[in-house]
């Protein structure tokens, strides 16, 4: 069982780029979310979606842009990245299940790095 | 809105002594507390959660964690610690987005270093 899986694990852009980060659960669940973690600054939510089809924005939403075509995916889009967008980013999952307790399952990061 | 703050960046200490790594919460309504721990270049991994009930939470690997409503803290305890239990340990509270779908909000996070 692989739970949430991130694809890449690590990427080097350049200023303007553009690229995409893959998540994918094989958990069946309902809510994805897209996290960025920067030091000394804890975990800042970007995007969530309850549910295939849904997507909304988060506490850091700026320059980023998501989409949930299928259950199982949550993509994480950078149109054109800056420097500031260097940080690790963690997606996490959870079920109905959860609706009340709100464990999430994380992947296990994609280190961007942006020159 | 929900918040957490986790007043020491680092704590240091030294293995079989017994280890508290603070957490204190603002929130409107009922609390809804965990602890997640991340070991180097890994995810967060769960630990333990307070929704109700019994003010003393058990969880994963050994550690526990205290819910004090007057003092709006849930530190987290291991009576004896191991060198194995470094790693960055982050509190968070259920947030606000989504309404009752919230989200995780996260601690700045506090590394836990225990020496042999």
């Amino acid at each position: 069982n692989a739970g949430v899986t991130q694809t890449p694990k690590f990427r080097v852009l350049k200023t303007g780029q553009s690229m995409t980060l893959l998540c994918a659960q094989d958990m069946n669940h309902e809510y994805m979310y897209w996290y960025r973690q920067d030091p000394g600054m804890g975990l800042r939510l970007i995007h969530y979606s309850v549910g295939e089809g849904t997507t909304a924005k988060g506490e850091v939403p700026d320059g980023y842009n998501v989409s949930r075509l299928k259950k199982q995916n949550f993509l994480l889009g950078l149109e054109s990245a800056a420097p500031s967008q260097t940080s690790v980013y963690f997606c996490a999952s959870r079920g109905l299940a959860g609706a009340n307790t709100g464990e999430l399952f994380f992947g296990e990061g994609s280190r961007l790095t942006v020159l | 809105a929900q918040s957490v703050a986790q007043p020491e960046d680092q704590v240091n200490v030294a293995e079989g002594n017994p280890l508290t790594v603070k957490c204190t919460y603002s929130v409107s309504g009922n609390p809804y507390l965990f602890w997640y721990v991340q070991y180097p270049n890994r995810g967060l991994q769960f630990l333990l959660k307070y929704i109700t009930g019994d003010n003393l939470v058990k969880g994963s690997y050994g550690f526990e964690a205290e819910f004090n409503k007057s003092q709006t803290s849930f530190h987290l305890k291991k009576p004896s610690a191991l060198v194995s239990d470094s790693a960055l340990y982050f509190c968070a509270v259920r947030g606000d987005y989504g309404g009752s779908q919230g989200n995780l909000i996260f601690g700045k996070g506090t590394k836990l270093s225990v020496k042999p």
